[in-house]
């Protein structure tokens, strides 16, 4: 099973744009790439997921290179509500995903 | 939407009580899956279900059972609480993987357990 490895804590102040990297040296051929958001008191929320090159949706990109043993989560432009924990994931089937400690983006106004 | 409950928010138990967490979903997702969460740790998997009165075990089933009589309903039950399960506890569910692709998860906004 793959292991991820991600940042403790990011700052960063409204209107930026931040990347967060993930690192997963051992990623399968099967395996797939997802980010969830963590807000205090909630669960997880999905916010993209991507096998190679570059994926786009209405909140995020992800941006995996070729031997795909890292990853980044783009977020563009963030507002004080991206705050939040993000999870970095990696696997092909929903029980075998290994779930780290996250990285903790604080956004300062 | 979406949506997944949990029984409670907020649960407080004594050491040796039975407890029973319970999670519902309605988009009829085949796979429902518990988790308990602490600080540093992330997620971790207690167990999960692909289908009604399936189970399968996951990284740490130990003190803890399930079960999914209903396909909307997948419960966690604590036989003899510990101070150690103390925790954030996170149901999900999820379709079934479609050729093979994995299918994102959906979780409840959790149970925070004290057991004194």
């Amino acid at each position: 099973l793959a292991k991820t490895t991600q940042p403790i804590s990011m700052d960063s102040y409204e209107g930026q744009e931040v990347n967060i990297t993930c690192s997963h040296n051992n990623i399968a051929t099967n395996d797939y790439i997802t980010w969830y958001q963590q807000f205090p008191s909630q669960g997880p929320r999905f916010i993209i997921q991507g096998y190679k090159t570059k994926v786009t949706n209405e909140v995020a990109s992800l941006f995996i290179p070729a031997d795909r043993k890292s990853s980044t989560l783009s977020l563009p432009r963030v507002s004080l509500s991206d705050t939040a924990v993000y999870y970095c994931l990696v696997g092909d089937l929903s029980y075998q995903l290994i779930w780290g400690a996250g990285t903790k983006l604080i956004i300062k106004p | 939407d979406v949506k997944v409950t949990q029984s409670s928010r907020y649960l407080v138990k004594r050491t040796g009580e039975k407890v029973f967490l319970e999670c519902v979903q309605d988009m009829d997702h085949e796979n429902m899956f518990w988790y308990r969460q602490d600080p540093g740790l992330g997620l971790r998997l207690i167990y999960f279900s692909y289908d009604v009165k399936m189970k399968e075990k996951g990284d740490i089933p130990e003190g803890y059972s399930v079960s999914r009589e209903k396909k909307e309903r997948f419960s966690l039950i604590l036989e003899s609480a510990s101070t150690n399960q103390t925790s954030m506890y996170l149901c999900a569910s999820s379709f079934a993987p479609r050729g093979g692709t994995y299918n994102e998860q959906f979780f409840g906004p959790g149970t925070r357990l004290t057991v004194l």
